[in-house]
């Protein structure tokens, strides 16, 4: 079976760090780009960063200010996301999800996320 | 970046009954759009990708169209399960920014 499984929320407080973790099982996970969604209690979903299959490229939310770290082990079938000077609206349900893709032509392709771990929630609060 | 605007922001319907929802990009982004559904405490859900390509195992009653700036999600003939919270999202350049969510539900 396909499967996500993200794990490491918690409550922290402001200013502290976290790391979370999703494993991957029941595809070839190397071959996959991966991405993290964030849900801000009331708020919908809002894209947090992504990483290529070989990590050679990582791409963030401009609104992170350098603050989140995304990385892989693809030997562990495993994605990280390093969240430091954490702030109240950091506060979410943190999701993880495969980036599937149908060539278009050439270099181009349609990304969309085809799998969603079922999340992990990060609480920061004093 | 490109901001995704859905509309309505929500939306209530009878089973059995049709809906449109629609999601309007800043700029033109091809076909690079995507629909997802959303229960709350569940994970995500993909629907449609590339504007109009149904996801496997997804029911037919689920249909997508549109390209450049303008894009629909039909749900035809609801069903109990289909009240959820819908998300359009673009591909085309990062940050792959989702629309603000429209809300379905039971009338």
């Amino acid at each position: 079976e396909v499967q996500l499984v993200e794990s490491g929320g918690g409550l922290v407080k402001p200013g502290g760090s976290l790391r979370l973790s999703c494993t991957a099982s029941g595809f070839t996970f190397s071959s996959f780009s991966m991405t993290w969604v964030r849900q801000a209690p009331g708020t919908g979903l809002e894209w947090v960063s992504s990483i290529s299959s070989t990590s050679n490229y990582m791409y963030y939310a401009e609104s992170l200010e350098g603050r989140f770290t995304i990385s892989r082990d693809n030997a562990k079938n495993s994605l990280y996301l390093q969240m430091n000077s954490l702030r109240a609206e950091d506060t979410a349900v943190y999701y993880c999800a495969r980036d599937n893709r149908i060539a278009v032509a050439g270099n181009y392709y349609y990304y969309h996320m085809d799998v969603w771990g079922k999340g992990t929630t990060v609480t920061v609060s004093s | 970046d490109i901001q995704m605007t859905q509309s309505p922001s929500s939306l209530s319907a009878s089973v059995g009954g049709r809906v449109t929802i629609t999601c309007r990009a800043s700029q033109s982004i091809s076909r690079y759009l995507n629909w997802y559904q959303h229960k709350a405490g569940k994970a995500p859900k993909l629907l449609i990708y590339a504007a109009s390509s149904l996801q496997s195992g997804v029911p037919s009653r689920f249909s997508g169209s549109g390209s450049g700036t303008d894009f629909t999600l039909t749900i035809s003939s609801l069903q109990p399960e289909d009240f959820a919270t819908y998300y359009c999202q673009q591909s085309y350049s990062i940050p792959h920014s989702f629309g603000q969510g429209t809300k379905l539900e039971i009338k």
